[in-house]
């Protein structure tokens, strides 16, 4: 079972915005900054957004990350068929001195 | 352009200890702030992480394999090393190794290698 709560699938059509949340406990998320990775099929993971809402080099602005209290949430806008992949949040848990992920959440675009 | 690169047996008996080595290219392992962590992902489950080394010093473990895991590395081959001891088959996985910075990005990871715990 995962520290952090994801949904297991969100599906959207083509073009259109799909969200994915991630919750945890306010000791876990509250005051820590979030990741999002995304897991293309047969692939490594790859750093989508960090410290909750920045995006690396060469991620397009159409992925954005925000938190709100415990909560975590990844946007997905202009949604493409290559965009079908795995998402996952995560993020350093200090108590633990551990890194902590959600289940992830497959993306479906229709 | 950091690439990081797994290796290791993809086969390991169970009770056994399994021992995979990432080699870092495109930088020095030892150069900047970094943690050099390893991660696995069963077929079909979500991430977990294994724990982590600073080579300046120091190591986190995941606490539920604490016990069975040495990560050690090598800055003369640019390399860090995973031995998880006592595998059983709950140990078959695919296996990451992947670059933290001291600012908890997990920023660059290798292809994996796929291992399996079987007599």
């Amino acid at each position: 079972q995962s520290v952090l709560t994801q949904p297991p699938s969100v599906s959207a059509a083509p073009g259109q915005k799909v969200t994915i949340s991630c919750s945890g406990s306010s000791s876990n998320i509250g005051n820590i900054y979030v990741s999002w990775f995304q897991q293309l099929p047969g692939t490594a993971p790859k750093l989508l957004i960090y410290d909750n809402s920045k995006r690396p080099s060469g991620i397009p602005d159409r992925f954005s990350g925000s938190k709100s209290g415990a909560s975590a949430t990844l946007g997905i806008t202009g949604l493409q068929t290559g965009d079908e992949a795995d998402y996952y949040c995560g993020r350093w848990d200090s108590s633990l001195s551990a890194w902590v992920f959600g289940g992830g959440t497959k993306l479906t675009v229709l | 352009q950091v690439q990081l690169q797994e290796s290791g047996p993809g086969l390991v008996k169970p009770s056994q200890t399994l021992s995979l080595t990432c080699t870092v290219s495109g930088g020095s392992i030892n150069s900047g702030s970094y943690y050099w962590s390893w991660i696995r992902q069963p077929a079909g489950k979500g991430l977990e992480w294994i724990g982590r080394i600073y080579t300046r010093g120091g190591t986190n473990y995941n606490p539920s394999l604490n016990s069975r895991v040495t990560i050690s590395v090598d800055t003369s081959k640019n390399q860090f090393s995973l031995k998880l001891s006592s595998v059983t088959a709950a140990d078959t996985a695919v296996y990451y190794c992947a670059r933290e910075t001291a600012m908890d990005q997990l920023d660059y990871w290798g292809q994996g290698t796929r291992v399996t715990v079987s007599s």
